[in-house]
């Protein structure tokens, strides 16, 4: 069982550039969530999803894009990067939206905008 | 929104103690978190308290007050493979989970 997977691992990107981090788990959670880690100021919800077909905006939203097409798959893109997109992003699941479970978390990719 | 307080860093010795605090003030209070995260890798859960007290997992506890909106993780017998960070996070009215910036721990030998 693979649980949740990212690509990729890493990335440097030109500014201006369209880029789709890609995010898959296999555990048939409910609950999706893309976050973003920079030093000293934790992690921060960019954009989630409860269930399969729907999206909501996060604390830091702008510049990025999500979709849920079916359950397994919840890919962010960020349409024209900038270097305050440079971080490290994670993908994270739960079986559930209503709070109290246990996010699982994918191994990250670390982005370079430049 | 939510505003979560934990210090930055604590040093200890190996086999010792440590006990990593977490205030938060947030609209409404679902439960508290604790993850670790070591350098380089994803979080990984360690755990969750919606009520009040002391949740004891092996080495790791963790204590809520709702009242007072403080919590805290006490590590025990430390290992050198505890060096981490640990995340406080915080579900509120909207189920979403807020963090910390996080506490980062180095055991010495």
């Amino acid at each position: 069982i693979a649980g949740i997977t990212q690509a990729p691992t890493s990335q440097i990107l030109a500014a201006g550039r369209r880029m789709t981090l890609r995010c898959t788990q296999d555990m048939r959670h409910n609950a999706m969530y893309w976050y973003r880690q920079d030093l000293g100021l934790g992690l921060r919800l960019i954009h989630y999803s409860n269930t399969a077909g729907t999206t909501g905006k996060g604390e830091v939203p702008d510049g990025y894009s999500v979709s849920r097409a079916n359950t397994d798959d919840f890919p962010l893109t960020l349409a024209s990067a900038v270097p305050s997109q440079t971080s490290v992003y994670f993908c994270a699941s739960s079986e559930t939206s209503g709070g109290a479970g246990e996010q699982f978390f994918g191994p990250g990719t670390r982005l370079t905008v430049l | 929104g939510q505003n979560i307080d934990q210090p930055t860093e604590m040093t200890a010795t190996e086999g010792a103690i440590v006990q990593i605090n977490c205030t938060y003030q947030t609209s409404g209070f679902n439960g508290l978190f604790w993850y670790q995260q070591h350098a380089g890798e994803a979080p990984t859960f360690l755990s969750y308290n919606v009520l009040d007290g002391l949740e004891e997992k092996g080495r790791f506890s963790s204590f809520l007050s709702r009242s007072k909106g403080y919590s805290y993780l006490l590590l025990k017998e430390l290992q050198m493979k505890d060096s981490a960070s640990y995340l406080c996070a915080v579900t509120s009215n909207d189920y979403k989970l807020s963090f910390g910036a996080g506490t980062t721990v180095t055991v010495r030998a």
